[in-house]
């Protein structure tokens, strides 16, 4: 597809279990962001890729948390043990250039997360 | 701190009227970028527009226009001729051009808009 896409599009899981989120980013994207949407609030940036940089993860709240990405492609954002205050819809966002203030990022539809 | 302010946090607009969201940033750097995503009941987030720090005239992007005025650090969207489907929750946002921000963008709370026949 043409844009960014996300996998599944809801989850609903039990509190203490794990979860994994998937996102594909636009073909020949290199950079790839995961971001956090509380209920009624704006976005909080996660973890950054760039090509083979080490990532940006200073965005993650906790250990629990962690995101893997295969070469330029797919990446995974993985939630261990998870807690009520986990629930929100998590975006992914890729774009197409080495950074920078310009760097438009377009974003996928989101996997809505909640944890009961 | 909050990098990002829109004070807005809700508007009502008239069909074909034009309106302004308001939004206000905090850097430091000299170097930055600032975006508007517009985010529909949907919830997917669609680029509407860019300005960047450097850029000597205001961004327009068709009904879209950026009113960038960098000595007060605002940074306000009008949309001109609303239409129904403008209806949706609009995001300010920003890049800046340091190394150790160079991915991230950071989010105003963002603005309802809802826009009545």
């Amino acid at each position: 597809g043409a844009g960014v896409s996300q996998s599944p599009s809801n989850k609903v899981t039990e509190k203490g279990k794990d979860v994994e989120l998937r996102c594909d980013p636009i073909s020949g994207h290199t950079a790839l962001y995961w971001y956090r949407q509380r209920l009624g609030q704006g976005l909080e940036f996660l973890i950054y890729f760039q090509g083979n940089s080490a990532p940006d993860k200073s965005g993650l709240p906790s250990d629990r948390f962690s995101a893997e990405r295969t070469g330029e492609s797919v990446s995974t954002l993985t939630i261990q043990r998870t807690q009520q205050e986990d629930s929100a819809v998590y975006l992914c966002a890729s774009s197409s250039r080495e950074g920078g203030p310009s760097d438009t990022q377009y974003f996928g539809p989101g996997t809505r997360l909640t944890v009961l | 701190a909050q990098k990002i302010t829109q004070t807005q946090p809700g508007m009502f607009v008239q069909e074909k009227e034009a309106v302004t969201l308001d939004c206000t940033y905090d850097t430091s750097d000299p170097s930055y970028g600032l975006f508007w995503y517009k985010q529909p009941s949907s919830g997917e987030m669609i680029f509407l527009i860019y300005q960047g720090s450097y850029d000597q005239q205001n961004a327009t992007e068709g009904r879209y226009s950026l009113n960038f005025q960098k000595a007060r650090k605002s940074a306000n969207l009008v949309i001109s001729a609303s239409q129904l489907g403008d209806s949706a929750m609009y995001f300010c946002a920003m890049r800046e051009g340091l190394a150790d921000s160079w991915g991230k963008l950071q989010f105003g709370a963002g603005t309802q808009v809802v826009v009545t026949p």
